[in-house]
């Protein structure tokens, strides 16, 4: 069974703060992906990375940025939090280029 | 601007009976279809997909329906069960995204009452 684990599953910040979600998947997959999720938006890309040390940006990259230094890790950097990133994000993986994306549990961020 | 788009935001439907999840997209380009189911606080789950290449796929009580010159694709549940209620999302992918990444649509929430 494939398994993508985030760092945590609810985190509670202050505007202004750096904030760093990580994602690691534990079956050799070479593309990883962020999103955000908000309620009537759907699920919406941030980054992807098909390999490591490469990185895409998605549909809403702005303010936020990536780091994916081994294969099974992939991080979501948010240089300073502000109040509308309070969302859910979801990391996911796949294996090749039209894989099906495996999703994390998410985390529930909150930006005071 | 929205490729793919499920126009109904939830729906309700008895334990038993049929539950229909359709979902349109604009893009020509996109040639691979997926459904995911989503519960609440837990990230999405894959469910089932369908290339452009067939207009149908099953598998148990789920079937996907594509029908390409209408751009439309439909997601049945039969029979519905109360642990179908979740959040379905339809995603696609294309040539147009370099196939990595996928486009989903805005969810259904499907309520099965008993």
């Amino acid at each position: 069974d494939v398994k993508v684990t985030q760092s945590s599953r609810y985190l509670v910040k202050r505007t202004g703060e750096k904030v760093f979600l990580e994602c690691v998947q534990d079956m050799d997959h070479e593309n990883m992906f962020w999103y955000r999720q908000d309620p009537g938006l759907g699920l919406r890309l941030i980054y992807f990375s098909y390999d490591v040390k490469m990185k895409e940006k998605g549909d809403i990259p702005e303010g936020y940025s990536v780091s994916r230094e081994k294969k099974e890790r992939f991080s979501l950097i948010l240089e300073s939090a502000s109040t509308n990133q309070t969302s859910m994000y979801l990391c996911a993986s796949s294996f090749g280029p039209r894989g099906t994306q495996y999703f994390g549990p998410g985390t529930r961020l909150t930006v005071l | 601007d929205q490729q793919v788009k499920q126009n109904s935001p939830s729906l309700s439907v008895q334990e038993g009976r049929i539950s229909i999840l359709n979902c349109d997209y604009t893009n020509s380009m996109f040639d691979y279809f997926l459904w995911y189911k989503k519960y609440p606080a837990e990230g999405p789950t894959f469910l089932i997909s369908i290339s452009s290449i067939k207009d149908k796929n099953e598998d148990g009580r789920f079937t996907v329906f594509l029908n390409k010159s209408a751009k439309h694709l439909s997601l049945h549940i039969v029979p519905s069960q109360p642990g179908d209620s979740a959040v379905y999302f339809c995603a696609a992918s294309g040539a147009s995204n370099s196939g990595y990444a996928l486009n989903f649509g805005k969810g259904t929430s499907l309520l099965v009452t008993p």
